[in-house]
């Protein structure tokens, strides 16, 4: 299981990009990388997921290099409403993968006004 | 509307009394599992699922049981609660094993306070 590193806690003003890297030294050729964004007292919420170069949707971009060593989730133009605990997950998604769902314990995102 | 649903949402009890906390789904999923979530420790994670009657052990499954005798239900029960089990529960789902990375969802959420 690939370990993740990400910074604690993030302060951002509303209307700034955020980027947020995850750092899994150790991920293997069959892993993926998913990020979740979680407000308080509410479960997380599923955001993004890629495996390698860049994936968009309308609320985030994840960037991921040719290595796959890290990758950054961008959160384009941020408001208060973004303020949350925001996840890296490293897995399997095969069928018969063995990965279970385990958090660590995520970066803090505070946007300020 | 495809959710996760848990009960009770809040939940006062003292040391020593059993309990139950339902989860149900109703996405067909097969993968289901519960964490707790307390004050600088993240989420962590009790138990899973990976189908009916299959379950195992999580991170933290001491003092906690499951069963999953239908895919939709995975009841999780505290047979005799302590103080230092009060925390943020959270149950998800997920359509299979193998795809427990895809995309996950949580329920709302139970509160339990042990006094």
């Amino acid at each position: 299981l690939a370990k993740t590193t990400q910074p604690i806690s993030m302060d951002s003003y509303e209307g700034q990009e955020v980027n947020i890297t995850c750092s899994h030294n150790n991920i293997a050729t069959n892993d993926y990388i998913t990020w979740y964004q979680q407000f308080p007292s509410q479960g997380p919420r599923f955001i993004i997921q890629g495996y390698k170069t860049k994936v968009t949707n309308e609320v985030a971009s994840l960037f991921i290099p040719a290595d796959r060593k890290s990758s950054t989730l961008s959160l384009p133009r941020v408001s208060l409403s973004d303020t949350a605990v925001y996840y890296c997950l490293v897995g399997d998604i095969r069928i018969g993968g063995n990965t279970p769902l385990v958090f660590g314990k995520g970066t803090r995102l505070s946007v300020i006004a | 509307e495809a959710q996760v649903t848990q009960n009770p949402r809040y939940l006062i009890t003292v040391t020593g009394k059993k309990l139950t906390v339902t989860c149900s789904q109703n996405m067909n999923h097969e993968y289901m599992s519960w964490y707790r979530q307390d004050p600088g420790l993240g989420l962590r994670q009790i138990y899973y699922s990976m189908n009916v009657e299959v379950t195992d052990k999580g991170d933290v499954p001491e003092g906690y049981k499951v069963s999953r005798k239908e895919k939709r239900n995975f009841p999780l029960i505290l047979e005799s609660p302590s103080p230092n089990q009060t925390s943020l529960y959270f149950c998800a789902s997920s359509l299979s094993w193998g795809v427990a990375n895809t995309e996950a969802f949580f329920g709302q959420g139970t509160r339990l306070t042990v006094v």
